[in-house]
Protein backbone atom coordinates (compact mmCIF):
# COMPACT_ATOMS: atom_id res chain seq x y z
CA UNK A 1 0.00 0.00 0.00
CA UNK A 2 0.95 3.45 -0.68
CA UNK A 3 2.35 5.68 2.28
CA UNK A 4 3.34 9.11 2.45
CA UNK A 5 5.93 10.72 5.20
CA UNK A 6 6.91 14.53 5.63
CA UNK A 7 8.86 16.07 8.27
CA UNK A 8 9.57 17.52 10.04
CA UNK A 9 6.63 17.91 11.98
CA UNK A 10 6.77 20.91 14.23
CA UNK A 11 9.55 23.64 13.64
CA UNK A 12 10.01 26.94 14.92
CA UNK A 13 12.32 29.60 12.83
CA UNK A 14 13.57 32.98 12.74
CA UNK A 15 12.58 35.26 10.30
CA UNK A 16 15.54 35.32 7.79
CA UNK A 17 16.31 31.94 8.38
CA UNK A 18 16.53 29.18 5.53
CA UNK A 19 13.79 26.27 5.43
CA UNK A 20 13.71 22.55 4.17
CA UNK A 21 10.34 20.40 4.38
CA UNK A 22 10.93 17.07 3.67
CA UNK A 23 8.39 14.56 1.62
CA UNK A 24 8.38 10.90 0.50
CA UNK A 25 5.75 8.99 -0.62
CA UNK A 26 6.43 4.60 -0.95
CA UNK A 27 4.54 2.45 -2.74
CA UNK A 28 3.75 3.83 -6.00
CA UNK A 29 5.46 5.02 -9.27
CA UNK A 30 5.71 8.01 -11.26
CA UNK A 31 2.99 10.02 -8.77
CA UNK A 32 1.84 13.73 -8.76
CA UNK A 33 2.73 15.39 -5.66
CA UNK A 34 1.87 18.56 -4.10
CA UNK A 35 2.47 21.28 -1.80
CA UNK A 36 -0.37 22.95 0.14
CA UNK A 37 -0.20 25.56 2.60
CA UNK A 38 -3.03 26.08 5.31
CA UNK A 39 -3.70 29.24 6.90
CA UNK A 40 -6.45 29.62 9.54
CA UNK A 41 -9.69 29.95 8.22
CA UNK A 42 -8.54 30.08 4.71
CA UNK A 43 -8.75 26.76 3.81
CA UNK A 44 -6.11 25.18 1.58
CA UNK A 45 -3.71 27.01 -0.95
CA UNK A 46 -1.78 24.75 -3.41
CA UNK A 47 1.45 26.11 -3.56
CA UNK A 48 3.38 23.96 -6.06
CA UNK A 49 2.34 20.84 -7.82
CA UNK A 50 4.47 18.26 -9.86
CA UNK A 51 4.34 15.84 -12.53
CA UNK A 52 7.70 14.06 -12.56
CA UNK A 53 11.15 14.75 -11.51
CA UNK A 54 12.67 18.20 -11.85
CA UNK A 55 9.16 19.37 -13.53
CA UNK A 56 7.73 22.18 -11.14
CA UNK A 57 5.16 24.31 -11.48
CA UNK A 58 4.11 27.19 -8.65
CA UNK A 59 0.68 28.04 -8.29
CA UNK A 60 1.50 31.37 -6.79
CA UNK A 61 4.52 33.91 -6.43
CA UNK A 62 6.33 33.58 -2.89
CA UNK A 63 9.25 33.47 -0.81
CA UNK A 64 9.36 29.36 -1.14
CA UNK A 65 10.52 27.17 -4.13
CA UNK A 66 9.86 23.98 -4.48
CA UNK A 67 12.01 20.48 -5.79
CA UNK A 68 11.74 17.11 -6.93
CA UNK A 69 14.97 15.10 -7.11
CA UNK A 70 14.08 11.66 -7.18
CA UNK A 71 10.76 10.53 -8.41
CA UNK A 72 9.17 9.78 -4.84
CA UNK A 73 10.48 12.65 -3.38
CA UNK A 74 9.09 16.44 -3.43
CA UNK A 75 11.29 18.95 -1.13
CA UNK A 76 9.76 22.60 -0.17
CA UNK A 77 12.60 25.39 0.28
CA UNK A 78 12.97 28.82 1.00
CA UNK A 79 16.15 30.97 1.45
CA UNK A 80 14.64 33.89 3.86
CA UNK A 81 11.98 32.95 6.16
CA UNK A 82 9.67 35.95 6.27
CA UNK A 83 6.65 36.25 9.01
CA UNK A 84 4.26 35.22 6.61
CA UNK A 85 5.63 31.96 5.86
CA UNK A 86 3.72 30.90 9.45
CA UNK A 87 1.24 27.80 8.85
CA UNK A 88 0.70 24.27 8.54
CA UNK A 89 1.98 22.59 5.25
CA UNK A 90 0.72 19.42 3.52
CA UNK A 91 2.44 17.64 1.38
CA UNK A 92 -0.09 15.12 -0.95
CA UNK A 93 0.05 12.76 -3.84
CA UNK A 94 -2.91 12.02 -6.03
CA UNK A 95 -3.81 8.99 -8.11
CA UNK A 96 -4.55 7.79 -10.89
CA UNK A 97 -8.63 8.84 -10.54
CA UNK A 98 -7.48 12.78 -9.07
CA UNK A 99 -7.63 11.80 -5.46
CA UNK A 100 -5.49 13.23 -2.98
CA UNK A 101 -4.04 11.31 -0.01
CA UNK A 102 -2.21 13.86 2.00
CA UNK A 103 0.99 13.61 4.69
CA UNK A 104 0.17 14.53 8.08
CA UNK A 105 1.49 18.25 7.69
CA UNK A 106 4.35 20.19 8.96
CA UNK A 107 3.67 23.47 11.06
CA UNK A 108 5.93 25.85 11.05
CA UNK A 109 6.32 29.32 13.11
CA UNK A 110 8.54 31.68 11.81
CA UNK A 111 9.48 34.13 14.77
CA UNK B 1 -11.67 29.63 -12.87
CA UNK B 2 -13.32 26.72 -10.33
CA UNK B 3 -13.91 27.79 -7.38
CA UNK B 4 -16.18 25.75 -4.23
CA UNK B 5 -18.09 27.67 -1.15
CA UNK B 6 -18.54 26.43 2.19
CA UNK B 7 -21.18 28.86 3.87
CA UNK B 8 -20.59 27.96 6.75
CA UNK B 9 -17.64 28.54 9.04
CA UNK B 10 -18.80 26.78 12.23
CA UNK B 11 -21.73 24.33 13.04
CA UNK B 12 -22.48 23.11 15.97
CA UNK B 13 -24.52 20.04 16.31
CA UNK B 14 -25.78 17.86 19.13
CA UNK B 15 -24.57 14.27 19.79
CA UNK B 16 -27.08 11.88 18.20
CA UNK B 17 -28.35 14.71 15.99
CA UNK B 18 -28.52 15.07 12.21
CA UNK B 19 -25.50 16.70 10.22
CA UNK B 20 -25.58 18.56 6.67
CA UNK B 21 -22.79 20.46 5.52
CA UNK B 22 -23.04 22.32 2.46
CA UNK B 23 -20.83 22.88 -0.38
CA UNK B 24 -20.90 24.43 -3.62
CA UNK B 25 -19.10 24.51 -6.67
CA UNK B 26 -17.85 26.59 -9.64
CA UNK B 27 -16.95 24.59 -12.88
CA UNK B 28 -18.21 24.58 -16.57
CA UNK B 29 -18.22 21.07 -17.51
CA UNK B 30 -19.10 17.59 -14.70
CA UNK B 31 -17.00 17.87 -11.77
CA UNK B 32 -14.77 15.35 -9.60
CA UNK B 33 -16.37 16.31 -6.33
CA UNK B 34 -14.39 15.09 -2.66
CA UNK B 35 -14.69 15.74 1.00
CA UNK B 36 -11.74 15.14 2.97
CA UNK B 37 -11.82 15.61 6.92
CA UNK B 38 -9.09 17.19 9.34
CA UNK B 39 -8.76 16.51 12.84
CA UNK B 40 -6.48 19.15 14.85
CA UNK B 41 -3.02 19.23 13.67
CA UNK B 42 -3.43 16.53 11.22
CA UNK B 43 -3.30 16.06 7.58
CA UNK B 44 -6.75 15.35 5.59
CA UNK B 45 -8.19 12.17 5.27
CA UNK B 46 -10.92 11.34 2.11
CA UNK B 47 -14.39 10.55 3.47
CA UNK B 48 -15.97 10.04 -0.16
CA UNK B 49 -15.77 10.90 -3.93
CA UNK B 50 -18.34 11.54 -6.55
CA UNK B 51 -17.21 10.86 -10.36
CA UNK B 52 -20.27 9.97 -12.31
CA UNK B 53 -23.03 7.69 -11.73
CA UNK B 54 -25.43 7.55 -8.90
CA UNK B 55 -25.34 10.66 -7.21
CA UNK B 56 -26.31 10.14 -3.85
CA UNK B 57 -22.78 8.38 -2.52
CA UNK B 58 -21.29 6.74 0.32
CA UNK B 59 -18.03 7.46 2.11
CA UNK B 60 -16.54 6.04 5.20
CA UNK B 61 -17.81 6.30 9.01
CA UNK B 62 -21.42 6.43 8.04
CA UNK B 63 -21.27 9.98 5.56
CA UNK B 64 -22.94 10.52 2.54
CA UNK B 65 -22.90 13.17 -0.06
CA UNK B 66 -25.56 13.93 -2.81
CA UNK B 67 -24.67 15.50 -6.27
CA UNK B 68 -26.74 17.95 -7.35
CA UNK B 69 -26.06 19.53 -10.50
CA UNK B 70 -29.15 21.91 -10.90
CA UNK B 71 -27.87 23.52 -7.60
CA UNK B 72 -24.25 23.00 -8.08
CA UNK B 73 -24.25 21.45 -4.84
CA UNK B 74 -22.47 18.32 -2.89
CA UNK B 75 -23.66 18.51 0.62
CA UNK B 76 -22.50 15.96 3.17
CA UNK B 77 -24.95 14.22 5.51
CA UNK B 78 -24.80 12.01 8.30
CA UNK B 79 -28.08 10.46 10.16
CA UNK B 80 -26.64 10.70 13.48
CA UNK B 81 -23.23 12.66 14.72
CA UNK B 82 -21.00 11.05 17.11
CA UNK B 83 -18.48 12.78 19.62
CA UNK B 84 -15.45 11.68 17.48
CA UNK B 85 -17.01 13.25 14.34
CA UNK B 86 -16.12 16.89 15.64
CA UNK B 87 -13.02 18.15 13.01
CA UNK B 88 -12.82 20.47 10.33
CA UNK B 89 -14.34 19.11 6.95
CA UNK B 90 -13.36 20.25 3.62
CA UNK B 91 -15.47 20.08 0.34
CA UNK B 92 -13.17 20.25 -3.34
CA UNK B 93 -13.65 19.84 -6.89
CA UNK B 94 -11.04 18.39 -9.52
CA UNK B 95 -9.97 21.29 -12.20
CA UNK B 96 -8.65 17.85 -14.24
CA UNK B 97 -5.71 20.07 -14.85
CA UNK B 98 -2.94 18.41 -13.54
CA UNK B 99 -5.38 17.10 -11.09
CA UNK B 100 -5.04 19.83 -8.92
CA UNK B 101 -7.85 20.21 -6.32
CA UNK B 102 -9.36 23.23 -4.97
CA UNK B 103 -10.76 23.37 -1.73
CA UNK B 104 -13.13 25.09 0.33
CA UNK B 105 -12.64 27.20 2.73
CA UNK B 106 -13.64 24.32 5.83
CA UNK B 107 -16.54 24.26 7.73
CA UNK B 108 -15.45 23.48 11.60
CA UNK B 109 -18.13 21.17 13.00
CA UNK B 110 -18.40 21.40 17.16
CA UNK B 111 -20.14 17.99 18.83
CA UNK B 112 -22.21 19.16 21.85
CA UNK B 113 -23.16 16.44 24.44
Amino acid sequence: SQTIHQWPATLVQPVGSPLSLECTVEGTSNPNLYWYRQAAGRGLQLLFYSVGIGQISSEVPQNLSASRPQDRQFILSSKKLLLSDSGFYLCAWSSSTGELFFGEGSRLTVL
Amino acid sequence: AQSVTQPDIHITVSEGASLELRCNYSYGATPYLFWYVQSPGQGLQLLLKYFSGDTLVQGIKGFEAEFKRSQSSFNLRKPSVHWSDAAEYFCAVDTTDGNKLVFGAGTILRVKS
